[in-house]
């Protein structure tokens, strides 16, 4: 099993541009979530998704729209991208709603406007 | 709403020493509590866990304790190791679908 994955790995965009970041997960999790990670701000959750097909906002998703056409992927989209977007971007799953349930990280993208 | 609370880092120790990160929490209902470990350029992974009051999670010589009575769930190991330098979050469960993190503590450990 390749767990969680995420495309790209580092991408330089330009203020205005856009982009999508790609996030695969093969252990039919249900959950999948986009966190970014800001020095000093932890973890912050973007949006998140508890099935194919079903979005839902998190804590900060002004600028960011998302998609869960298939179960094992979540795409989070940038339609003009702005220097606070710069960030590290994580994506993780986890099997079911459950209070006791992990979570799974991808390895990160980190992504740098200008 | 629902917190994390974690002690500011970074944190820095010498091989063997004794490691303590306070972690506190405000929650309603019984949440469930996490570690979690990011190890430089990696994603986070599971540390360990525990779902209910007394409970003691534990592994790779890390020790928490949820603790109702003082909201708390602090991580503990008794001798660290060079490779036990890492960013450490304290994490909850939040209502619905969501988990909660703690602004993460970085924990540097010298030979």
């Amino acid at each position: 099993n390749a767990g969680v994955t995420q495309t790209p790995k580092f991408r330089v965009l330009k203020t205005g541009q856009s982009m999508t970041l790609l996030c695969a997960q093969d252990m039919n999790h249900e959950y999948m979530y986009w966190y970014r990670q800001d020095p000093g701000m932890g973890l912050r959750l973007i949006h998140y998704s508890v099935g194919e097909g079903t979005t839902a906002k998190g804590e900060v998703p002004d600028g960011y729209n998302v998609s869960r056409l298939k179960k094992q992927n979540f795409l989070l989209g940038l339609e003009s991208a702005a220097p606070s977007q710069t960030s590290v971007y994580f994506c993780a799953s986890s099997y079911a709603r459950d209070t006791q349930e992990t979570q799974y990280f991808g390895p990160g993208t980190r992504l740098l406007v200008l | 709403g629902n917190s994390v609370t974690q002690m500011e880092g970074p944190v820095t120790l010498s091989e063997e020493a004794f490691l303590t990160i306070n972690c506190t929490y405000t929650a309603t209902g019984y949440p469930s509590l996490f570690w979690y470990v990011q190890y430089p350029g990696e994603g986070l992974q599971l540390l360990l866990k525990a779902t209910k009051a007394d409970d003691k999670g534990s592994n790779k010589g890390f020790e928490a304790t949820y603790r109702k009575e003082t909201t708390s769930f602090h991580l503990e190991k008794g001798s660290v190791q060079v490779s036990d330098s890492a960013v450490y979050f304290c994490a909850l469960s939040d209502t619905g679908d969501k988990i909660i993190f703690g602004k993460g503590t970085r924990l540097h450990i010298l030979p």
